[in-house]
């Protein structure tokens, strides 16, 4: 079946580390990505997206890499701020049906001072 | 910044009590979803509505379940006869014009089935 599923279920850094959260598909199909931040008490939070078509993005502090060769996803957090603790969520879709999200099991980012 | 509001926060009812879960998604967005989330767990997908009819639903979403948009502004979501398992956290998600763009969530309801 569908599944997207994060490596790690914590991640630990130091702040002002590079943080890097894995993430990886299953679904060929697939062809639109999106990382969300969850912090407690909220809803997911977009971060950054990036489609099928693309190999990297970058953002704000935060780049995605796709590698649909192996079904990957990667995003990273340069110089990690104790404001970037929260769980990270690997999400997926195909475009051509009704947009569903389709989640990751998510990493918790604990960043010390 | 526009954003997708829940209410309320916070719902507590007696198990076999129907609840109403509201949202007022992004004004000119087209794309309308409920997803719910067990304490610890993944974001899991319950429905997706779209030109006023749903679009696809889960598993999850079996004949206790509905979803509404009365007016032009607000979107819910409602069980019928609640059971205890039905305890999550509810969050409501749009997104623009089409399927590839991102889904906006709000803060979410919980619920509390006693």
């Amino acid at each position: 079946g569908e599944s997207v599923g994060l490596h790690l279920p914590t991640l630990s850094v130091q702040e002002g580390d590079n943080s890097i959260i894995n993430c990886a598909y299953s679904n060929s199909a697939s062809d639109y990505f999106i990382w969300y931040k969850q912090e407690s008490g909220k809803g997911p939070q977009f971060i950054i997206d990036i489609r099928s078509n693309m190999d990297k993005r970058q953002g704000q502090r935060v780049t995605v890499l796709l590698n649909k060769t192996v079904k990957h996803l990667s995003l990273q957090i340069a110089a990690t701020q104790p404001g970037d603790s929260a769980v990270y969520f690997c999400a997926e879709i195909t475009t051509s049906n009704t947009g569903k999200l389709i989640f990751g099991q998510g990493t918790t980012l604990q960043v010390k001072p | 910044e526009p954003e997708v509001t829940q209410t309320p926060s916070h719902q507590v009812t007696q198990m076999g009590q129907e609840v109403i879960l509201r949202c007022v998604p992004i004004s000119n967005h087209l794309y309308f979803y409920w997803y719910r989330q067990i304490l610890g767990q993944k974001v899991e997908f319950l429905v997706s509505f779209y030109n006023n009819e749903i679009s696809e639903k889960s598993e999850i979403f079996d004949d206790q379940f509905s979803v509404e948009r009365p007016d032009g502004s607000n979107f819910t979501l409602k069980i019928r006869s609640t059971k205890l398992e039905d305890s999550a956290m509810y969050f409501c998600a749009s997104s623009g014009t089409t399927t590839g763009q991102p889904q906006h969530f709000g803060d979410g309801t919980r619920l509390s089935i006693l």
